[in-house]
């Protein structure tokens, strides 16, 4: 069965550094054609495409949001972090991590159930 | 554009037919998947490579893709198919992923 588990600060103040761990299993974050990716959605909002990991430790950042963020893994611990720099009250969201494939077409097939974080002094 | 436009929202008549669609550039080159999401909720993929089914997902879920616009079509609507829909596709690098405005369904 796999799953993925998000951690991390429901709370950071504005201008700090937020780091979010997604714990997986059921799956090796190094079985080709397997990637984790993360997603964010502030309140009330869409969904927004943040970066992603695959199975060749390669990484990939929303364009918009490329200076901030930082994305890495740990696979003896089956786990992916999320590093967003200089926090701002927008963005403000449930940040969602999912697994991912992409052969013919983009999937992302099982997630996380997402975790709130509030960027407020 | 890698922006993906979607109407804010639809209603259907139980067990009626309802078609939401997803709008942009990229479709033209890029196949598109759809994402359910109730509240509280993560998302879940019912469709992906514009018309195939994940496993579990009901036969009554089926996409289409024409020209710069993919659809997503729910035959027969139940009450457990109310949410928010959000499609998704690469952006115009082929490397990044945009998800789409999303389109709130109530089945009434």
């Amino acid at each position: 069965q796999v799953t993925l588990r998000e951690s991390g600060p429901a709370v950071v103040k504005p201008t700090q550094s937020l780091t979010l761990t997604c714990s997986v299993s059921g799956f090796s974050l190094s079985s080709a054609g397997l990637s984790v990716a993360w997603i964010r959605q502030p309140p009330g909002g869409a969904l927004e495409w943040l970066a992603r990991i695959d199975w060749e430790d390669d990484k990939y950042y929303s364009s918009s949001l490329r200076t901030r963020l930082t994305v890495s893994r740990d696979t003896s611990k089956n786990q992916v972090v999320l590093t967003m720099s200089n926090m701002d009250p927008v963005d403000t969201a449930t940040y969602f991590c999912a697994r991912m494939t992409d052969f013919d077409w983009p999937l992302f097939d099982s997630w996380g159930q997402g975790t709130l974080v509030t960027v407020s002094s | 554009s890698s922006e993906l436009t979607q109407g804010p929202a639809v209603s259907v008549a139980l067990g009626q037919t309802v078609t939401i669609t997803c709008q942009g550039d990229i479709l033209r080159t890029y196949s598109a998947s759809w994402y359910q999401q109730k509240p509280g909720q993560a998302p879940v993929a019912v469709l992906y490579g514009s018309n195939k089914r994940p496993s579990g997902i009901p036969g009554r879920f089926s996409g289409s893709s024409s020209g710069d616009t993919a659809s997503l079509t729910i035959t027969g609507a139940r009450a457990e198919d109310d949410g928010d829909y959000y499609c998704n596709s690469r952006d115009v690098t082929g490397l990044l992923y945009v998800f789409g405005t999303g389109t709130k369904v109530t089945v009434l």
